[in-house]
């Protein structure tokens, strides 16, 4: 069964540096996320793209946080500079539909982010 | 906006005893209601989602929901637990209000079958 592909799955690094997420959605899904899972709450939205586009960013941290989906297969999301609050489970996941109300989501195994 | 909520942190059952994880919801419209488990260093998985017709929906592993609207809740069940369903349970709502469809989770229930 396909799944969803993420790297690194653990990653420490000391505030203020760069760190960045690799995802690789199943084949043929449009529709990717990056969501960020604090420990004991649930996903929160970070970013949904649309193929190569971004729909909706609202969530996303502009000042230090940024994502791409270049050919709108993989995606990246890139963190410069970390801070200590940003440590937590960055999730991606992707969808075959284009979007709808009834859309199930695939996860990844997820990236867990520690700042020290 | 639409919501979700999920009273319990936790819940403890033995095995071979029915298990019930609630949730309660608040939305404007029809609701989109979904649960999803998460087991440890592992992302999401979807069990099953309520989007209209019969009140019971039939999910993965066993699972079923039942959407009550009058109650506004859509509580995950199984007739008989087992220790490997011991994970972390999400329920989540979709939510149109930005313009875009999004799921907005709630804070999770753990759940914990005991051999």
């Amino acid at each position: 069964e396909a799944e969803v592909a993420q790297s690194p799955r653990y990653k420490i690094t000391e505030k203020s540096q760069a760190v960045a997420f690799w995802c690789d959605p199943i084949s043929g899904h449009a529709t990717l996320y990056w969501y960020r899972q604090i420990l004991g709450q649930g996903p929160e939205l970070l970013v949904q793209f649309q193929d190569e586009s971004v729909v909706d960013d609202s969530q996303l941290p502009k000042d230090r946080f940024s994502a791409e989906r270049l050919k709108g297969v993989d995606s990246t999301l890139k963190i410069q500079p970390a801070e200590l609050g940003d440590s937590a489970m960055y999730l991606c996941a992707s969808s075959p539909v284009r979007q709808g109300a009834w859309e199930t989501q695939y996860f990844g195994p997820g990236t867990r982010l520690l700042v020290l | 906006a639409q919501s979700v909520a999920q009273p319990e942190d936790q819940v403890n059952v033995a095995e071979g005893n029915p298990l019930t994880v609630k949730c309660t919801y608040s939305v404007s419209g029809n609701p989109y209601l979904f649960w999803y488990v998460q087991y440890p260093n592992r992302g999401l998985q979807f069990l099953l989602k309520y989007i209209t017709g019969d009140n019971l929906v039939k999910g993965s592993y066993g699972f079923e929901a039942e959407f009550n609207k009058s109650q506004t809740s859509f509580h995950l069940k199984k007739p008989s637990a087992l220790v490997s369903d011991s994970a972390l349970y999400f329920c989540a709502v979709r939510d149109f209000t930005s313009g875009t469809y999004k799921y907005i989770f709630g804070t999770g229930t753990r759940l914990k079958v005991l051999a």
